[in-house]
């Protein structure tokens, strides 16, 4: 079975400085998707950003970058220019391959890491 | 519809009794996944539909959980002699037809705060 490890159950940061925040997972599957879920304080789930596994390159949206090392099952989000509307639970998943028309399979998330934004 | 809408967005309930949870997903979205989160941890798997197909019930907790989506659409979760345990957020997701090797994106309800008294 899958694992998601997030070790840093909280974390603050300054407003306008940059924050990376940690995950690794367990998997013997060599082809996945990795993702960042933001859970603000109306509780609602937003996509941040998707990684896959295939893919040597980091994904990169906007202030939002991941640091991508298969090899040691890591894979960490770091937030540049941090915003107050930045604070949030994040949370650290991993989905298996499509099973070819069968849908995707399920997410498995981490406990999460409440960043606090500090103005 | 704009989005996966979930009814009720709270319920209190005293232990032993019934509940039922109600998702609605994007109307043209065939995989609809049900998770549950409690307090201070990350969203667990419980099942998920293609259609009205359930092929995966693994993470239901116990045979007092149990889901439904009759008509390929809206489904439901259904709790029997609820427990204080059971007390969470119920998620529900949904994304696009099962077909193909891409990726389609799951997307979230604002999901229903069950606690049981």
């Amino acid at each position: 079975a899958q694992t998601v490890t997030q070790s840093q159950p909280e974390m603050s940061v300054q407003e306008a400085e940059t924050v990376t925040l940690s995950c690794t997972y367990d998997t013997s599957e060599n082809n996945y998707y990795l993702f960042w879920y933001k859970q603000p304080p109306s509780r609602q789930m937003i996509l941040v950003i998707r990684q896959e596994a295939y893919k040597q390159q980091n994904a990169m949206e906007n202030r939002f970058s991941v640091n991508f090392q298969k090899a040691a099952k890591s894979f960490s989000l770091k937030i540049s220019d941090s915003q107050l509307g930045d604070t949030a639970m994040y949370f650290c998943a991993f989905m298996k391959p499509r099973i070819y028309n069968s849908g995707n399979t399920p997410l498995v998330f981490g406990k999460g890491t409440r960043l606090s934004v500090i103005a | 519809g704009a989005g996966v809408s979930q009814s009720p967005r709270y319920k209190v309930t005293k232990r032993g009794q019934d509940v039922t949870l109600r998702c609605d997903p994007i109307s043209s979205h065939a995989t609809l996944y049900w998770y549950q989160q409690a307090l201070g941890q990350g969203p667990e798997f419980l099942t998920y539909f293609n259609y009205e197909a359930q092929p995966d019930k693994s993470g239901l907790p116990s045979d007092r959980f149990s889901a439904e989506r009759p008509e390929g659409s809206i489904s439901t979760l259904t709790i029997q002699r609820t427990e204080q345990r059971d007390s969470a957020m119920y998620r529900c997701a949904s994304s696009l037809e099962p077909g193909g090797h891409s990726y389609n994106e799951q997307f979230f309800g604002p999901g229903t705060r069950l606690t049981v008294l």
